[in-house]
């Protein structure tokens, strides 16, 4: 069965803390994916990698960063956490299909809470 | 830019009506990929459909079917004859440019079945 495991599903942490949120999937894809999910606002994406070491942002990376250096783990950073960064993440994977997007796979996500 | 509208925040029906989910979207690009995920009350995000933009027909499996219509810039999803474990969010997404691998989201549609 193919999986996206997100190393936490709920976590509490106080502003200024460096918080890690790591990713790893099953499937040798070669994207992953990590957005975060706010009520009336969707699903929004911070950033996303097509390859080891290759990383590109997405439409909200400020205060976030991300690690990539095995194919299947990607990691989101927050440098220093604050409360508007109290939010569910959601990581995900795919790999192309012909010229477009493949679909995309889904971990459990974390649900963060910045006191 | 890309962007998806989900005008249905939330939809409420009794079991066995039947129920559409409206998406429109806003791209540029005249090559481009449509997606609808379902995220039960567990929060998996699980794929329920991808199309491209030169593929027009309707698609049906089961009792889900979806209506895909350029001219409105829409991608409609219809469940038949619901049921209680219908009750999930939904949402359209859209990557918008032919070897894109990101997917935009729209807000989503929590849709509730009621025994």
């Amino acid at each position: 069965d193919v999986k996206v495991t997100q190393s936490s599903r709920y976590l509490v942490k106080r502003t200024g803390e460096k918080v890690f949120l790591e990713c790893v999937q099953d499937m040798d894809h070669e994207n992953m994916f990590w957005y975060r999910q706010d009520p009336g606002l969707g699903l929004r994406l911070i950033y996303f990698s097509y390859d080891v070491k290759m990383k590109e942002k997405g439409d909200i990376p400020e205060g976030y960063s991300v690690s990539r250096e095995k194919k299947e783990r990607f990691s989101l950073i927050l440098e220093s956490a604050s409360t508007n960064q109290t939010s569910m993440y959601l990581c995900a994977s795919s790999r192309p299909r012909g010229l477009g997007p493949g679909e995309l796979f889904f971990g459990e996500g974390s649900r963060l809470t910045v006191l | 830019a890309q962007k998806v509208t989900q005008a249905q925040t939330e939809i409420s029906v009794v079991e066995k009506e039947d129920v559409t989910l409206d998406c429109v979207y806003e791209t540029r690009d005249t090559t481009y990929y449509l997606f609808w995920y379902k995220q039960p009350p567990s929060g998996e995000l699980v794929f329920l459909i991808r199309r491209n933009s030169f593929d027009e027909q309707n698609e049906i499996s089961g009792r889900y079917s979806w209506n895909f219509q350029k001219s409105t810039s829409s991608f409609n999803f219809t469940i038949t004859a619901s049921q209680v474990v219908d009750s999930a969010v939904y949402f359209c997404a859209l990557s918008g440019r032919q070897g894109a691998q990101k997917l935009v989201f729209g807000q989503g549609t929590r849709l509730t079945i009621n025994p």
